[in-house]
């Protein structure tokens, strides 16, 4: 079984720019995860999906991030215009549902400057 | 109130002993909970999970529930050097996940 992809790996871009990442599940999972991870901290959930349709997104930054899962597989997560405070590790996840355990991927990490 | 809370450590045990790892969650209404363990620039990886009906035994792992109290542990015999990393407690209350800061572990040989 193939697991949670993610691109890209690294990410270095300069504050006020914009920045896109992606993930594509587990197949079959319908519920995927969006998590903002700071050095020392533990996962932060950004945002839901289940499906297509968002479950939870009262954590996301919505004056600075979107995110979209089109077709209920793939998703997309943008930051624009990126802060210094959103250098972090960018951690996709799926899971087939609750109480389903979450898989994740290998994450992008960014950094700001 | 946070909804998992983890002491940060860190945890330091020496090769075969027991390292014994705490969370604490608030929702009394949490069914299942779950072990990640992240090594240094990798992704969490889930160990195990219990759900509110009994503890649970995988390996040198062991999972356990004390509803009552509110706290989960993860006891992990025989310990390794290569058990070294960050342990993650994970619970889902209202269909949502909610992870803790994690507590680091070093086995030293």
């Amino acid at each position: 079984e193939a697991g949670v992809a993610q691109s890209p790996r690294y990410k270095i871009i300069e504050k006020r720019q914009s920045v896109a990442f992606w993930c594509n599940p587990i197949s079959g999972h319908a519920t995927l995860y969006w998590y903002q991870q700071i050095l020392g901290q533990g996962p932060k959930l950004l945002i839901q999906f289940q499906n297509n349709g968002v479950v939870d997104d009262s954590q996301l930054p919505k004056d600075r991030f979107s995110a979209e899962r089109l077709k209920g597989v793939d998703s997309t997560l943008k930051i624009q215009p990126a802060k210094l405070e959103d250098s972090a590790v960018y951690l996709c996840a799926s899971s087939q549902g609750i109480p389903s355990p979450l898989h994740f991927g290998n994450g992008t990490r960014l950094t700001v400057t | 109130q946070k909804e998992v809370e983890q002491n940060s450590g860190p945890l330091s045990v020496p090769e075969g002993a027991i390292a014994s790892l705490n969370c604490t969650y608030s929702d009394r209404g949490s069914q299942s909970f779950f072990w990640y363990r992240q090594y240094s620039g990798k992704s969490p990886e889930l160990i195990m999970f219990i759900y509110s009906n009994g503890d649970k035994e995988d390996g040198r792992f062991t999972a356990q529930l004390n509803k009552a109290s509110q706290y989960v542990s993860l006891l992990i015999r025989d310990s390794q050097p290569s058990d070294s990393a960050t342990y993650l407690c994970a619970v889902n209350p209202r269909n949502q996940f909610y992870f803790g800061t994690g507590t680091s572990l070093t086995v030293i040989p």
